[in-house]
């Protein structure tokens, strides 16, 4: 069974621009979280998606944006980088189903920022 | 809103030796679940073992176990005869069980655990 994918694995822009990361969910997996990992700063969250809708937002602004097609795979877009973006992005799934509770995680894409 | 503070920012040890990593947490949630996460320098962040907060019994996965104290609010990880592929960076994260089930992760800053030879 393959893992979470996720492209691309580097990233480099500059401030102003805008940056897209794509998540690709285990298969059956209907749930995609997106995830910061700035330097030290651990893990916080960003979105969670579900079914092709937004289910929850982490404590983060409006130019960060994201989305789930049809084959549950998630795209996130950063707008108007700024420097402090510069992380890498982790990308996690999960069956969705209440009796279910562990996300599995994809090897992430090391967001620059310059 | 959840925390997940994790105190020993860095921790090395003697291969074959136990090491125990400490985690706590603050919730006003009756449902819940913990985790102990790995990031080894590779980075894919792999699920180390799980505590369902309704069972008292605390968990273990091979070599890991837990030491859960849900009155303490305490949820800490041993790891025992410890070996190289452990290095890594070690995660504690906490999610409330919500209406859908899973719902997003709480993570504390993190413990860098070496295992030296």
């Amino acid at each position: 069974e393959a893992g979470v994918t996720q492209s691309p694995t580097h990233l480099i822009k500059t401030r102003g621009q805008q940056a897209t990361l794509r998540c690709s969910p285990i298969s059956g997996h209907t749930s995609v979280y997106w995830y910061q990992q700035a330097l030290g700063l651990g893990l916080q969250f960003l979105l969670w998606y579900d079914e092709g809708e937004e289910r929850n937002r982490g404590n983060f602004p409006p130019r960060f944006s994201g989305r789930q097609f049809p084959n549950y795979s998630s795209e996130l877009n950063v707008n108007a980088l700024e420097l402090e973006d510069s992380a890498l992005y982790l990308c996690a799934s999960s069956p969705g189903q209440p009796i279910y509770n562990e996300q599995f995680f994809g090897p992430g894409t090391r967001l620059t920022v310059l | 809103a959840q925390t997940v503070t994790q105190s020993q920012p860095e921790m090395s040890v003697q291969e074959a030796e136990t090491v125990t990593l400490s985690c706590t947490y603050d919730t006003s949630e009756n449902n819940y679940y913990l985790f102990w996460y790995k990031q080894p320098p590779s980075r894919q962040m792999i699920l180390v073992i799980r505590q369902e907060a309704y069972k008292q019994q605390n968990a273990t996965e091979n070599r890991f176990s837990v030491n859960f104290q849900k009155a303490a609010k305490s949820f800490s990880l041993k790891i025992s005869d410890s070996q190289l592929g452990d290095t890594a960076m070690y995660f504690c994260a906490f999610m409330k069980r919500g209406s859908f089930g899973n719902e997003k992760l709480t993570f504390g800053t993190g413990t860098r655990l070496t295992i030296i030879p």
